[in-house]
């Protein structure tokens, strides 16, 4: 299996863009998470998906950010519009299932100037 | 509101060295405590803990949960260069509004 996999690596933009970033988690697994890592507030969780649906997005920081899970093998987090303060690295994890061991993906870096 | 807490912040030893790193929590319904160690990318997984009282060990690692007193440690002993990284702990939180919530970290740097 390839693992968690997210796109894009990196991603620049300007202030006031939006900016949408895509997970695809391993194959089988249940549960899908969306954290945010920065310098300052460590690894946050944003928003948890089980069987597709979001069980807890009380992490997300305000209404400028939204994911969806459309089917079990595609996730995005959408922020529109974007602000610097959200530059930070982004991961999507997944787990086979609850109160199981989270993998994660290689994380997509946001830059926004 | 749930709480992961890892102590020292931050550690600096010398190759073979033993390290000792700490994480309580207070989380509603509580199922299990994960370790992470994180080098420059992403979180790889080291050790799910579910019962108190049983160590968990891999090669040179140990870790063991105490839910009487909700904490875990994390031992390295003969460290070497290469366990430079951040440990991250983090918990299942089960229920309603289930979900996996991590510590901050603590940094380790290993001197040769």
């Amino acid at each position: 299996d390839a693992g968690v996999i997210q796109s894009p690596r990196h991603e620049v933009t300007e202030m006031g863009q939006e900016v949408t970033l895509r997970c695809k988690p391993i194959s089988g697994h249940n549960s899908l998470f969306w954290y945010r890592q920065t310098m300052m507030r460590g690894l946050e969780l944003l928003i948890y998906f089980n069987n597709n649906v979001p069980i807890d997005d009380s992490g997300m920081p305000e209404d400028r950010f939204s994911a969806k899970m459309p089917n079990a093998s595609f996730s995005t987090l959408k922020i529109q519009p974007s602000e610097p303060r959200d530059s930070a690295v982004y991961f999507c994890a997944s787990s086979l299932f609850e109160n199981t061991e989270a993998f994660f993906g290689q994380g997509t870096r946001l830059t926004v100037v | 509101e749930d709480k992961v807490v890892q102590s020292p912040l931050s550690l600096v030893v010398h190759e073979g060295d033993t390290v000792t790193l700490n994480c309580s929590y207070e989380v509603t319904n509580f199922r299990s405590l994960l370790w992470y160690k994180q080098e420059k990318k992403a979180p790889t997984f080291l050790f799910m803990l579910t019962s108190s009282g049983i160590e968990k060990k891999s090669g040179r690692l140990s870790s063991i949960l105490d839910k009487k007193e909700l904490f875990s440690i994390l031992n390295i002993t003969a460290t070497q260069t290469g366990d430079s990284a951040v440990y991250l702990c983090a918990t299942w939180r089960g229920g309603y509004g289930n979900k996996l919530v991590f510590g901050a970290g603590t940094i380790l740097r290993v001197k040769s």
